[in-house]
């Protein structure tokens, strides 16, 4: 069974950092890209990242270049979102996914950022 | 940036009636990689949809899609109750990879 669990979420002030994780499981977790998308409270969906499967390349969406970090241990069958200064436009969930149309989803986790 | 413009906003449908929603680019998508969600109260999202008119895995064949270039439909026939949710289109041809703003499917 496929499964992708995001963990690291939580209350952080604007300014602040935060590392997600999304741990992989019940596929060929280095053979695919993976990504990252959001959704603010009562929002739609955003794409936030994406990275290949051996990581040479790399995507972000405009509002979250320079500050956010995507990367991936393959050996560890884990996706990363390495967040810093964070803002309060970026309160959302979080979900990792699989594939570049994404077939499987996280749960999600959520981020808050307020003072 | 390809915007992704949906409609309409909402759509209000009943039980066994036909579901058409559009989604339309601001340019061109790249090899049609458009893929098509469906996302239910407090759930991830699931592709129902991708390459525009390919069916994922599982997915009942009352859901097809079709389209090319700028222009790309979503038909639900004879919906059924749990069809009724939020739909949102994808491009991931090109970076960013956009979603647009999501059409409502509401019970009538």
């Amino acid at each position: 069974e496929v499964q992708l669990v995001e963990s690291g979420g939580g209350l952080v002030k604007p300014g602040g950092s935060l590392r997600l994780s999304c741990a992989a499981s019940g596929f060929a977790f280095s053979t695919y890209s993976m990504n990252w998308v959001r959704q603010a409270p009562g929002k739609g969906l955003e794409w936030v990242s994406s990275i290949s499967s051996s990581s040479s390349y790399i995507y972000y969406a405009d509002s979250v270049k320079g500050r956010f970090t995507i990367s991936r241990d393959n050996a560890k069958n884990s996706l990363y979102l390495q967040m810093n200064s964070l803002r309060a436009e970026d309160t959302a969930v979080y979900y990792c996914g699989s594939k570049a149309a994404i077939d499987y989803w996280g749960q999600g986790t959520l981020v808050t950022v307020s003072s | 940036e390809i915007v992704l413009t949906q409609s309409p906003g909402t759509l209000s449908l009943s039980p066994g009636e036909r579901g058409t929603l559009s989604c339309r680019a601001s340019q061109s998508v790249t090899s049609n990689y458009l893929a098509w969600y469906q996302q239910k109260p407090g759930q991830a999202p699931r592709l129902l949809i991708y390459g525009a008119s390919s069916r994922a895995t599982g997915i009942p064949d009352r859901f097809s899609g079709s389209g090319s270039g700028t222009d790309f439909t979503l038909t639900i026939t004879r919906l059924e109750p749990e069809d009724f949710a939020v739909y949102y289109c994808q491009q991931y041809g090109s970076s960013p990879y956009t979603f647009g703003q999501g059409t409502k499917l509401e019970i009538k």
